[in-house]
């Protein structure tokens, strides 16, 4: 069965502090991503990642970056935490870009 | 730009009624057009692929159907435990692996 894995389902964290959500994809997939999920503005790309090392900035990558140092394992980092980053953190991968993604089961981060 | 719109928003049903949810969308060249559910608090869990017009998947009471404009997930019917959002994406050839999604469909079906 495959799996991605989050490293944690709640967070609540400190306005100012530096957050780390941790995801573990054992698929062997190129391409993995960070969603955020809102009520009323869906799933939104932070970032993806399309091999080690290599990133690419989605549609709101304000306030995050990412890393990417091995094949199974993409980082989001919350440099300064706020309380406009309060949301679903959703990761996901997929083996090739016309195939079906494999997301987590999402981390709900509060920001105090 | 790539988009997707799905409708309707919440589609409330009783237990055994049947019915669809639609899936418009424009795309730059269409690489596939996904199906997901959602359950509250939880990641999405795929369900279907499609890659070409006239296409058509089926798994238990669910079936998908593609168009060049649209997609519609079918429900036959129902049971309470196919409560869910259902989520539409495409993949365009031109948006270098970003998928757009669609804001979803919430679907209640009452025993």
């Amino acid at each position: 069965d495959v799996k991605v894995t989050q490293s944690s389902r709640y967070l609540v964290k400190r306005t100012g502090e530096k957050v780390f959500l941790e995801c573990v994809q054992d698929m062997d997939h190129e391409n993995m991503f960070w969603y955020r999920q809102d009520p009323g503005l869906g799933l939104r790309l932070i970032y993806f990642s399309y091999d080690v090392k290599m990133k690419e900035k989605g549609d709101i990558p304000e306030g995050y970056s990412v890393s990417r140092e091995k094949k199974e394992r993409f980082s989001l980092i919350l440099e300064s935490a706020s309380t406009n980053q309060t949301s679903m953190y959703l990761c996901a991968s997929r083996r090739i870009l016309d195939t079906e993604a494999f997301f987590g089961q999402g981390t709900r981060l509060t920001v105090v | 730009e790539d988009q997707v719109t799905q409708s309707p928003e919440a589609l409330r049903l009783q237990e055994g009624e049947s019915s669809s949810l639609n899936c418009s969308y424009t795309v730059s060249g269409l690489r596939g057009l996904f199906w997901y559910r959602q359950d509250p608090g939880k990641g999405p869990e795929f369900l279907f692929t499609l890659y070409s017009a006239g296409e058509e998947k089926e798994k238990e009471r669910l079936k998908a159907t593609l168009t060049k404009k649209e997609s519609f997930l079918h429900i036959t019917a129902p049971k309470p435990e196919d409560s869910a959002t259902y989520l539409c994406a495409v993949q365009g050839a031109t948006n270098a692996g970003k998928s757009t999604f669609g804001d979803g469909t919430t679907l209640t079906v009452k025993p």
